[in-house]
């Protein structure tokens, strides 16, 4: 089975930029997005495509994806930012998610 | 607007069935493939599988196969998700999603249901 390996945590000071990374097997040559997730909501898609922002995401929000990994980036971060942001691409037409990040805002 | 709205949460013992309902408005319910995920406590999201509401053909992630049934009713635009056999490592939110294209980001995502399985 395919599999996205994502950190447990990180942390960003308000203000700074922060990158969360999604790691598989040659990720870079699938489609990645990214969903936030905050507590007792439904996951928000954020990047759609690599590098793609759904209308009404802001700007700040960012993609990349690349060899074996893809990174979410969260350029002047905000308070409203902390949540979970899960990672996802398709093997196979199956969806795979990453075990999900932690962003804290300190 | 597109809207997915689901049924409400559940208890069931286990070894019991669940079907969660997902009520699709807002567009043209046979366009739109339906996703189930779902998301244990404190955990992270699990893809279940997929329909397409317009001919109902399924596919399911191996680890459910036996268990899950995703069935669609044009009449109603509604999809169905029933899982048997429950045991506590089932109890999670589950949660519905519409896309266009089965390969394509769930931008659209119903407002989840939580199942809860307990003697």
């Amino acid at each position: 089975s395919y599999d996205l390996t994502q950190p447990p945590s990180v942390s960003v000071s308000p203000g700074q930029t922060a990158s969360i990374t999604c790691s598989g097997d040659k990720l870079g040559y699938k489609y990645a997005c990214w969903y936030q997730q905050k507590p007792g909501q439904s996951p928000v898609l954020v990047i759609y495509q690599d590098t793609k922002r759904p209308s009404g995401i802001p700007e700040r929000f960012s993609g990349s994806n690349s060899g074996n990994t893809a990174t979410l980036t969260i350029s002047g971060t905000q308070a409203m930012d902390e949540a979970d942001y899960y990672c996802q691409a398709w093997d196979s037409s199956t969806v795979v998610f990453g075990g999900g990040t932690k962003l804290t805002v300190l | 607007q597109v809207q997915l709205v689901q049924s409400g949460a559940e208890v069931k013992k286990p070894g019991a069935s669940v079907k969660v309902s997902c009520k699709a408005s807002g567009y043209t319910f046979t366009s739109y493939y339906i996703h189930w995920v779902r998301q244990a406590p404190g955990q992270g999201l699990e893809w279940m599988g997929i329909i397409d509401p317009s001919g109902g053909s399924t596919t399911y992630v191996q680890k459910f196969q036996g268990r899950v049934t995703m069935t669609s009713d044009t009449s109603t635009s509604t999809v169905y998700m029933e899982l048997s056999s429950l045991r506590s490592a089932d109890t999670a939110v589950y949660y519905c999603s519409s896309t266009k294209d089965p390969n394509q980001s769930f931008d659209i995502w119903g407002q989840g249901t939580m199942v809860t399985v307990s003697s």
